[in-house]
C-alpha cells in the first residue's frame, strides 16, 4: 500500500482565516480523496481529486468553502477556506491508484481546531 | 440512498473472546465491502475486504461474513486482545464511472478488557 503523509499534523487557527493541507504520496496514483472526520463520528467525503481535472465536490461542500489543488500524481492540497468553529475536524487525505481500484489508503489526518 | 447502518455503537469484550461488528446497507450497486481500523490520533486502516461473491473471507484473527440476499455482512474477530481496541468503520464501495466512492458505517468503538 502507499505511504500517505499530511501536512500539518495538527493547527489551531483564527475564525476567518484559511489553511492549506498538504498529501503527499509515495507512489503515483489515479485517484485522491478529501475526507472530514469530527471527533468520534464517522468519515464524510468532501471531494474527489482526479489529476488534471477539476475536483468533484459532494453535496454540501463547495469549490469556494474547499478549494483543491490537484497538481501531479502525487500530491495535492485541500485549503478550509474563510474558518469557522464548526469546521473544526479531522480532514483525511486518501488515495486510490485507478479510477476503478478498490482498495483506499488513507493518511494520518490532519487535527484543524477554528477558535 | 447510500446508506450503510453498523452496530453496536460501542463493544466490550473480554481478551480472548469474539467480537462480532454488523453492517447493512440497501444499494444494490455495492460492489466492494472493506473494513477499516482506527486508532486514536491515526488515519483509518485497511483491514480485511469482501467482494460480493465471496460469502466470508479469513484473514488470521478476522473474518468477515457477507449475506448477500439480506444485504448484510460482518466482521468477527477471534480470539479478541487488548492491541484490538480501536475503532472499526464498515464501509460500501460503488463505481459511478469515474471514480470509486466509499460510504462508511458510523463506526464501532471496541475495547477489549483483561
Amino acid at each position: 500500500s502507499a505511504v500517505i503523509s499530511q501536512k500539518p499534523s495538527r493547527d489551531i487557527c483564527q475564525r476567518g482565516t484559511s489553511l492549506t493541507i498538504q498529501c503527499q504520496v509515495d507512489s503515483q496514483v489515479t485517484m485522491m480523496f478529501w475526507y472530514r472526520q469530527q471527533p468520534g463520528q464517522s468519515l464524510t467525503l468532501i471531494a474527489t481529486a482526479n489529476q488534471g481535472s477539476e475536483a468533484t465536490y459532494e453535496s454540501g461542500f463547495v469549490i469556494d468553502k474547499f478549494p483543491i489543488s490537484r497538481p501531479n500524481l502525487t500530491f495535492s492540497t485541500l485549503t478550509v477556506s474563510n474558518m469557522s468553529p464548526e469546521d473544526s475536524s479531522i480532514y483525511l487525505c486518501s488515495v486510490a491508484s485507478g479510477t476503478n481500484s478498490y482498495e483506499q489508503y488513507f493518511g494520518p489526518g490532519t487535527r484543524l481546531t477554528v477558535t | 440512498q447510500q446508506q450503510v447502518k453498523q452496530s453496536p455503537q460501542s463493544l466490550i469484550v473480554q481478551k480472548g473472546g469474539i467480537s462480532i461488528i454488523n453492517c447493512a446497507y440497501e444499494n444494490t450497486a455495492f460492489d466492494y465491502f472493506p473494513w477499516y481500523q482506527q486508532f486514536p490520533g491515526k488515519g483509518p486502516a485497511l483491514l480485511i475486504a469482501i467482494r460480493p461473491d465471496v460469502s466470508e473471507k479469513k484473514e488470521g484473527r478476522f473474518t468477515i461474513s457477507f449475506n448477500k440476499s439480506a444485504k448484510q455482512f460482518s466482521l468477527h474477530i477471534m480470539d479478541s486482545q487488548p492491541g484490538d481496541s480501536a475503532t472499526y468503520f464498515c464501509a460500501a464501495r460503488v463505481y459511478t464511472g469515474t471514480a470509486s466512492k466509499l460510504t462508511f458505517g458510523t463506526g464501532t468503538r471496541l475495547q477489549v478488557t483483561l
